[in-house]
C-alpha cells in the first residue's frame, strides 16, 4: 500500500513570496491532516478534512495560510506571504475514518520550508 | 490545558538498556494517548497507544505505563536497540478533538 506523498519535499523562499505544498493521502483515507512542525517541537494541527470539507481549522493563520481539497483526495496548502517564523515541517497525515474513532493517522515524510 | 508535557528533552542509552520517556497532562477529558516515532527526515509513525482504562500497555520491547491519578503515562523501550534512535512524541487528544503532541525527546542508544 502506498503512503502519504508530499511535495516538494524542501523549498527556500525569500520573505513576502508565496509557495504552495501539495498532498496525496492514502487511497481511501477520507480524512486529511495538514501540520507544521517547528524544529524541536511537536506537530501542531493547521487544519483538518473530512472528505473536501473542513472539520477544524481553528489553528491556521487564515489572513496567510490557506488549503483547499477539492475533490476529496489530493490537498494543496499555501502561504501568502511567507514570514521567518513559518520556516519549519509541514506534514500531511491521512487517516480511514474521522474521530472520535480512534484511528491511525499516516504521515507523509512532510516538505521542509525555508524562509529566508 | 490542552498542554502535553513531556521530559527529557533527549536521553542518551548503551545498548541493551531500558529507555524511559515521561508526559504529563492537565486536561482530564484526555482519553487517547499514543506514541509516535519519528527518523530524520521521514514524518512520524504510530508506536503504541493506550485508553485510560487500562495502566499498562505491551507490544514486544515497548511499554506504556499509565497514571490516571497522577494524569501522567510514559513510555518504556526495554533492551534499546542503535535501531530505535529517533525523536519520540507523546500525544493526547478527547473525543473529537485534535492530537495535541508533546515537545519530543530525542533517544540516542550507543552500541
Amino acid at each position: 500500500e502506498a503512503g502519504v506523498a508530499q511535495s516538494p519535499r524542501y523549498k527556500i523562499i525569500e520573505k513576502r513570496q508565496s509557495v504552495a505544498f501539495w498532498c496525496n493521502p492514502i487511497s481511501g483515507h477520507a480524512t486529511l491532516y495538514w501540520y507544521q512542525q517547528i524544529l524541536g517541537q511537536g506537530p501542531k494541527l493547521l487544519i483538518q478534512f473530512q472528505n473536501n470539507g473542513v472539520v477544524d481549522d481553528s489553528q491556521l493563520p487564515k489572513d496567510r495560510f490557506s488549503a483547499e481539497r477539492l475533490k476529496g483526495v489530493d490537498s494543496t496548502l499555501k502561504i501568502q506571504p511567507a514570514k521567518l517564523e513559518d520556516s519549519a515541517v509541514y506534514l500531511c497525515a491521512s487517516s480511514l475514518v474521522r474521530p472520535p474513532a480512534t484511528d491511525t493517522q499516516y504521515f507523509g515524510p512532510g516538505t521542509r520550508l525555508t524562509v529566508l | 490545558q490542552q498542554q502535553v508535557k513531556q521530559s527529557p528533552q533527549s536521553l542518551i542509552v548503551q545498548k541493551g538498556g531500558i529507555s524511559i520517556i515521561n508526559c504529563a497532562y492537565e486536561n482530564t477529558a484526555f482519553d487517547y494517548f499514543p506514541w509516535y516515532q519519528q527518523f530524520p527526515g521521514k514524518g512520524p509513525a504510530l508506536l503504541i497507544a493506550i485508553r485510560p482504562d487500562v495502566s499498562e500497555k505491551k507490544e514486544g520491547r515497548f511499554t506504556i505505563s499509565f497514571n490516571k491519578s497522577a494524569k501522567q503515562f510514559s513510555l518504556h523501550i526495554m533492551d534499546s536497540q542503535p535501531g530505535d534512535s529517533a525523536t519520540y512524541f507523546c500525544a493526547a487528544r478527547t473525543s473529537g478533538s485534535r492530537l495535541t503532541f508533546g515537545e519530543g525527546t530525542q533517544l540516542t542508544v550507543n552500541p
